[in-house]
């Protein structure tokens, strides 16, 4: 079993729908949860950073971490097609590598 | 968000030669860098832990001489792909942590090499 899980897609949407991107882990000790948006040809770039359980919102980004279900999630409200691109989870121990999901390629269609 | 480049952005070279990848924090220093490679549509893997003044961390699988790392200063971390050959065509990328020991890190753009 990998480390971290994450759906490759593609996932296709409307304009303007919510989009639900998830990963699971097996590795208890991870602490710190990451999503990085990565366009194509591109560096990965950190959206969102949140440590142990709980919500962290940022404008039409939410991130949740479920430490007990070994699950984090991160939401995107009223999606453009300026958010299409592949998003990856990444997740550490603290003071660790990284360690990242295969990531999620979202298109969202205009 | 904290600031990191690569230089260059991308190299086509020819087999054999040697080519070195650049990787600067631009507003923070870091004593820890960290490059990956990614090949098409996979995620990143992690190649390598860079640490200001003392030797990098090779992750398992990865050749230290052939993969040649150098962190001289708080804000400059070099990658030297040497002898390149067609297999090390890849996107190479750098990050770094905000902070010593931190968790946020912050990715460069990404180098993309092309080795005929």
């Amino acid at each position: 079993q990998k480390e971290v899980e994450q759906d490759p897609g593609p996932l296709s949407v409307p304009e303007g729908a919510i989009v639900s991107l998830n990963c699971t882990y097996s590795n208890s000790a991870f602490q710190y949860f990451m999503w990085y948006r990565q366009y194509s040809r591109k560096g990965p770039e950190l959206l969102m950073y949140t440590y142990s359980s709980g919500n962290k919102e940022d404008g039409r980004f939410t991130a949740q971490v479920d430490k007990s279900s070994k699950y984090i999630s991160l939401f995107i409200r009223d999606s453009q097609p300026s958010d299409s691109a592949t998003y990856l989870c990444a997740m550490s121990e603290g003071n660790t590598p990284l360690v990242f999901g295969k990531g999620t390629r979202l298109s969202v269609i205009a | 968000g904290a600031v990191v480049s690569q230089h260059p952005s991308w190299v086509i070279c020819k087999s054999g030669t040697s080519v070195k990848i650049e990787c600067r924090s631009l507003d923070f220093q870091a004593t820890t860098m960290f490059w990956y490679r990614q090949f098409p549509k996979q995620s990143l893997m992690l190649m390598a832990t860079s640490n200001e003044g003392s030797k990098a961390t090779y992750e398992q699988g990865v050749e230290k001489d052939k993969f040649l790392i150098n962190h001289a200063s708080l804000t400059l971390s070099t990658l030297t792909v040497t002898s390149a050959h067609p297999e090390d065509s890849s996107f190479y990328i750098c990050s770094a942590p905000l902070r010593a020991g931190g968790n946020e890190q912050f990715f460069g753009p990404g180098t993309r090499l092309t080795v005929l």
